[in-house]
């Protein structure tokens, strides 16, 4: 079993400011992926990583950056918040690309 | 239009019912992940799928990809079944594609 942590659980900023969201695993799994959901709706893929050093854009990298240092831990930063954004932002990791994907408990974010 | 389509959208079931949520392709998956994510939003994987069966206690999952859908069927609701049911396919590489979801509610 393994576990994923994201921090911080909360997340409000200004508009323009760059923040930026982590997210570790203990499973040793080499894939990592960061989502975005908004209210109501399904999850978009904005960045994932097959192993460390790799970054890969999903459908939705635009505004965003991403970093994978260390096999265990994906950061994501968002470039310029948007006013009144409001959005959960989900990680998970898989063994390999394809496989079973596993959640963090998300960060949930508030642009002022 | 969607990749992967959910219906129903929404859901209300007594306590105790049966019921089948579903998912239709419009891509070639070759895989499927069936996810609960629960009131908290927590995202708990359900299933994963290549093309057949699978059960685990009142939940049993299909995926046939010669017609492209895949189900999940719920036997005897209970309370805590509550929450969003989401499919995710695969189609060989490193990404999937999530649909929008079904909410199911399912009351006393």
């Amino acid at each position: 079993g393994g576990i994923i942590t994201q921090t911080p659980k909360f997340l409000i900023g200004q508009e323009g400011q760059k923040l930026t969201l982590k997210c570790q695993q203990n499973f040793n799994h080499d894939t990592m992926y960061w989502y975005r959901q908004d209210s109501g709706k399904g999850l978009r893929l904005i960045y994932y990583s097959i192993t460390e050093n790799d970054l890969q854009k999903g459908d939705l990298s635009e505004g965003y950056d991403a970093s994978r240092e260390k096999k265990s831990s994906f950061s994501l930063t968002v470039t310029s918040a948007q006013k009144n954004e409001m959005a959960v932002f989900l990680c998970a990791s898989s063994r390999q690309g394809g496989d079973t994907q596993y959640f963090g408990p998300g960060t949930r974010l508030l642009v002022l | 239009g969607d990749k992967v389509k959910q219906s129903p959208s929404a859901l209300s079931l007594q306590e105790g019912t049966n019921s089948a949520l579903r998912c239709n392709f419009s891509i070639a998956a070759t895989t499927v992940q069936w996810f609960l994510q629960n009131p908290r939003g927590s995202l708990i994987n359900l299933f994963y799928l290549v093309p057949g069966t699978k059960e685990n206690g009142r939940l049993k999952s299909t995926f046939n990809s010669k017609e492209s859908y895949s189900t999940l069927h719920i036997r005897d609701a209970q309370l805590e079944d509550s929450g969003t049911y989401f499919c995710a396919a695969g189609t060989g590489g490193y990404k999937v594609v999530f649909g929008s979801g079904t909410r199911l509610l399912v009351s006393p």
